[in-house]
């Protein structure tokens, strides 16, 4: 079942903006994971962020976590072409082997 | 090699056909998955393997029969399915059961006419 809801659902920006999207989870996790899927592609791990964690960075990517507000946010700085595609949060409630992943947010980064 | 191999990337299938979708990997990893997406919806899960033991059924239809012969590989056997199963399948690994970081094979898009 699908327990991250994200936002917006669609963002477009230019090249060299950054794009921050946002999601929100119901229940307690171990951690929160980033991913991106071009268009009819699999998808790709981004980056992990543990329950004891806050912030996490990889390359232009930025993750925060607030377990109290049950709420992630990724930033993806100085936004290239190639970073056109949709990001999902995914959350793993630790108890099973399941990953759910949010509804996702379709990022357009115009040249 | 940390590639997830999906084949084939297209089916088109009659509701009366039998198909099976295939998935490799070769990095070890002990866990294998099969997500189901439809267009502009997250993936949902169908099925996860652990250590080549059927570990989750999402409540799949009786249609979808999912086997990992050996470590490495992953099939779903599809037989008798509707219009409404047309989607882009995924499978996924990871190196060990806890759904850490999968990695995503490029997906099958079935249609079912």
């Amino acid at each position: 079942s699908q327990q991250g809801e994200e936002d917006p659902q669609a963002l477009s920006i230019q090249e060299g903006e950054n794009a921050t999207m946002n999601c929100s989870y119901k229940t307690s996790i171990n951690n929160l994971q980033w991913y991106r899927q071009n268009s009819g592609r699999g998808l790709v791990h981004l980056i992990l962020i543990r329950s004891n964690e806050r912030e996490k960075h990889s390359g232009r990517l930025r993750v925060t976590l607030d377990t109290s507000k049950k709420s992630s946010s990724l930033l993806i700085t100085a936004s290239r072409a190639a970073d056109t595609a949709s990001y999902f949060c995914a959350t793993d409630a630790g108890s099973d082997y399941k990953l759910s992943f949010g509804a996702g947010t379709t990022v357009t980064v115009r040249a | 090699d940390t590639e997830v191999t999906q084949t084939p990337k297209h089916l088109v299938m009659g509701m009366t056909n039998k198909k099976s979708l295939k998935c490799e990997q070769h990095m070890g990893h002990r866990a294998m998955y099969w997500y189901k997406q439809k267009a502009k919806k997250p993936p949902e899960l169908m099925f996860v393997y652990s250590y080549e033991k059927l570990s989750i059924n999402e409540s799949v239809p009786s249609r979808f029969s999912p086997e990992c012969p050996n470590s490495s590989l992953l099939n779903l056997h599809l037989h008798a399915l509707q219009p409404e199963d047309s989607a882009l399948y995924l499978c996924a690994s990871s190196q060990q059961p806890g759904a850490e970081k999968l990695f995503f094979g490029s997906g099958t898009q079935l249609s079912v006419l």
